[in-house]
C-alpha cells in the first residue's frame, strides 16, 4: 500500500469552529488533492498541489483553504465549519509524470454539528 | 459541474455475469482511469487507458475510450460477489485527476 496518512479518521466539530484535516504521504509524490464525497456526488475536487506551495482550485473549493510547506504534508483548513460541509474527505497522491495512477488515503469522516 | 458521469447509477447482476458501466466527459483529456471502492474504502485503481488507445484488457477488465464521443466504457466480466462496489471512472487533464459519481454494482451470489 502507498504510504499516505489521514488523520484525524473522524471528527464532530460545532458549526463555526476551524478545522484542519492532514495528509501525509511518505512516497515523496509530486501531486496531492483533496477530494469530499457525499451521497449522489461521487468525488469532488476541493483543491490540489502540484509542488511545495503550489496549489490551485478544484470545482468546490469555497470555504476551503491548503497549504503545503512541505513534500510530504497537505493540509486542508475549513475556516469556519458549516453543517453543509459535513462529508467524508479524502486525499490522493500522485507521482509526477503525464500517466500515473493516484493511490488514496482511507478517508477522514467529518460532521459539523 | 463534474468532468466524468457514469452511467448506470447503478447495477445489479449475478454471479457469472459480465457488467458494463459507461463514463462520459466533457473536455480534452491526457488519459483516463478507472477505480473501484469497497465500501468505507477509499478508492483504489484498476486501470488506465491513454487518449490514443481504444481498448485496453487487465485480467477480467476490459475498458475502451472513444475520443471523439468523449466516452468510455468498462466491462467486468464472469462477475464475482467480491466485485461488488463503486466504480469511478476519473479525467486526467494536466495536473487535475476529476472523478464521475460512479455507478454502485451488486453482484449476487
Amino acid at each position: 500500500d502507498a504510504g499516505i496518512t489521514q488523520s484525524p479518521r473522524h471528527k464532530v466539530t460545532e458549526t463555526g469552529t476551524p478545522v484542519t484535516l492532514r495528509c501525509h504521504q511518505t512516497e515523496n509524490h509530486r501531486y496531492m488533492y483533496w477530494y469530499r464525497q457525499d451521497p449522489g456526488h461521487g468525488l469532488r475536487l476541493i483543491h490540489y498541489s502540484y509542488g511545495v506551495k503550489d496549489t490551485d482550485k478544484g470545482e468546490v473549493s469555497d470555504g476551503y483553504s491548503v497549504s503545503r510547506s512541505k513534500t510530504e504534508d497537505f493540509l486542508l483548513t475549513l475556516e469556519s465549519a458549516t453543517s453543509s460541509q459535513t462529508s467524508v474527505y479524502f486525499c490522493a497522491i500522485r507521482d509526477r509524470g503525464r500517466i500515473t495512477e493516484a493511490f488514496f488515503g482511507q478517508g477522514t469522516r467529518l460532521t459539523v454539528v | 459541474s463534474q468532468q466524468g458521469e457514469e452511467d448506470p447509477q447503478a447495477l445489479s447482476i449475478q454471479e457469472g455475469e459480465n457488467a458494463t458501466m459507461n463514463c462520459s466527459y466533457k473536455t480534452s483529456i491526457n488519459n483516463l482511469q478507472w477505480y473501484r471502492q469497497n465500501s468505507g474504502r477509499g478508492l483504489v485503481h484498476l486501470i488506465l487507458i491513454r487518449s490514443n488507445e481504444r481498448e485496453k484488457h487487465s485480467g477480467r477488465l476490459r475498458v475502451t475510450l472513444d475520443t471523439s464521443k468523449k466516452s468510455s466504457s468498462l466491462l467486468i466480466t464472469a462477475s464475482r460477489a467480491a466485485d461488488t462496489a463503486s466504480y469511478f471512472c476519473a479525467t486526467d487533464a494536466g495536473n487535475k485527476l476529476t472523478f464521475g459519481g460512479g455507478t454502485r454494482v451488486l453482484v449476487k451470489p
